[in-house]
């Protein structure tokens, strides 16, 4: 697609269930990230992937936090046994090769709720 | 570590005033990347610039103007002539050069949030 493009774009989950949100990143861009936005904060970062590996994973929270990156392309975040702490907008961004040098472009987020 | 500091939580203005939005930022790479986006209320962070340490240059686009000072570590975005329209969260971000272990990651400001009014 042109851009960025998440799923799903709302989710509302009770506590404790395993959540997944899925990224499709710009088509022929080998970098992805996904990062946290917390309501009225800054962008935090979780991992980021290079093809299919993730060199950087030091942002993830906590260990019910993965993600997967398959084909070079889909990118699926999954939280386990979701938390009200981990209500945040989820997002997802691709750029060309790395990203110093390139630009990082944004998907429109997941927000997700716990309740 | 890397830190992006946007002091300015929230900034009002009244359309057609001119608007600088400050970001200083802290860094030990030598070399490095800084950013601007744009968050419309949408929430789809908007690219706006991105300007390497070694270019001091300044740049204007249109309305949108950006003061990088290396003596002091800032990287300014002014709007000219504000408009509506510009209603949005800034945020100002750093990012490693190739290379470092720094370069596979934005930091972010908490971001400044933008209200122009009629």
């Amino acid at each position: 697609g042109a851009g960025v493009s998440q799923s799903p774009s709302n989710k509302v989950t009770e506590k404790g269930k395993d959540v997944e949100l899925r990224c499709d990143p710009i088509s022929g861009h080998t970098a992805l990230y996904w990062y946290r936005q917390r309501l009225g904060q800054g962008l935090e970062f979780l991992i980021y992937f290079q093809g299919n590996s993730a060199p950087d994973k030091s942002g993830l929270p906590s260990d019910r936090f993965s993600a997967e990156r398959t084909g070079e392309s889909v990118s699926t975040l999954t939280i386990q046994r979701t938390q009200q702490e981990d209500s945040a907008v989820y997002l997802c961004a691709s750029s060309f090769q790395g990203l110093a040098g390139n630009t990082i472009y944004f998907g429109e987020g997941s927000w997700l709720t716990v309740v | 570590a890397q830190k992006v500091t946007q002091a300015q939580t929230e900034i009002s203005v009244v359309e057609k005033e001119d608007v600088t939005l400050d970001c200083v930022y802290e860094t030990r790479d030598t070399t490095y990347y800084l950013f601007w986006y744009k968050q419309p209320p949408s929430g789809e962070l908007v690219f706006l610039i991105r300007r390497n340490s070694f270019d001091e240059q300044n740049e204007i686009s249109g309305r949108y103007s950006w003061n990088f000072q290396k003596s002091t570590s800032s990287f300014n975005f002014t709007i000219t002539a504000s408009q509506v329209v510009d209603s949005a969260v800034y945020f100002c971000a750093l990012s490693g050069f190739i290379n470092t272990g720094t370069a596979s990651k934005l930091t972010f400001g908490t971001g400044t949030r933008l209200q122009v009014t009629l």
